[in-house]
């Protein structure tokens, strides 16, 4: 069964610290997809990325980035000098091959960026 | 122009009553969903149709009733809302079904039921 943890659960952090939000998944499949939404204060899901399972390289996209290890089963995502605009709750998620069009999110990560 | 749309953005109503809640998406995608975010901000996902078929039914009570007329629209039926389907019910849709296509997010619609 397809399995997204997040453990930490609300991160706080001062502008223009470097951030990282920890995503573990588990699936039996070998081939599966890996998504980063983003739900910012006004309630909305903006999607940020997606990865596939043969893909490893990180992918950096401005002060975004995204280190995708299998061997660790994780799928972390580091935001460089964080901005207030930031705060959100991010959401990690997994869809799995043989599960379809399904997704399975993690619980989420809120983030809150002091200025 | 809004990709998904949904309507209402609140709704407030009593237990017992019925409600439904409506979602259009103008993006030409084939495949549509609706999830439900509880209190506690989990995200599953309710009910998936492909070009007005039903894919995914997860373990949701048949009070809720999905209706697709057309690939463009899914809306949501509730009959005889209890005090836990109080929640942010999300529409989405994606692409294609066959491919895992990044699923674009309506704006929700925060449910309340007294």
């Amino acid at each position: 069964a397809q399995k997204v943890t997040q453990a930490q659960t609300e991160i706080s952090v001062v502008e223009k610290e470097d951030v990282t939000l920890d995503c573990v998944y588990e699936t039996r499949d070998t081939t599966y997809y890996l998504f980063w939404y983003k739900q910012p204060p006004s309630g909305e899901l903006v999607f940020l990325i997606r990865r596939n399972s043969f893909d490893e390289q990180n992918e950096i996209s401005g002060r975004y980035s995204w280190n995708f290890q299998k061997s660790t089963s994780s799928f972390n995502f580091t935001i460089t000098a964080s901005q207030v605009v930031d705060s959100a709750v991010y959401f990690c998620a997994l869809n799995e091959e043989t599960s379809g069009s399904r997704l399975t999110f993690g619980e989420g990560t809120q983030l809150t960026v002091n200025p | 122009d809004t990709a998904v749309s949904q309507t209402p953005k609140y709704l407030v109503t009593q237990m017992g009553n019925d409600k439904s809640i409506k979602c259009e998406q103008n993006l030409g995608h084939d495949t549509m969903y609706w999830y439900k975010q509880d209190s506690k901000k989990f995200l599953k996902i309710m009910f998936s149709y492909n070009n007005k078929e039903l894919i995914i039914n997860e373990t949701v009570p048949n009070r809720f009733s999905p209706k697709s007329p057309d690939k463009a629209h899914l809306n949501l039926h509730i009959n005889s809302l209890e005090l836990g389907d109080s929640a942010v019910y999300f529409c989405a849709s994606s692409q294609d079904l066959g491919l895992p296509y990044e699923q674009y997010f309506g704006p929700g619609t925060r449910l309340t039921v007294t």
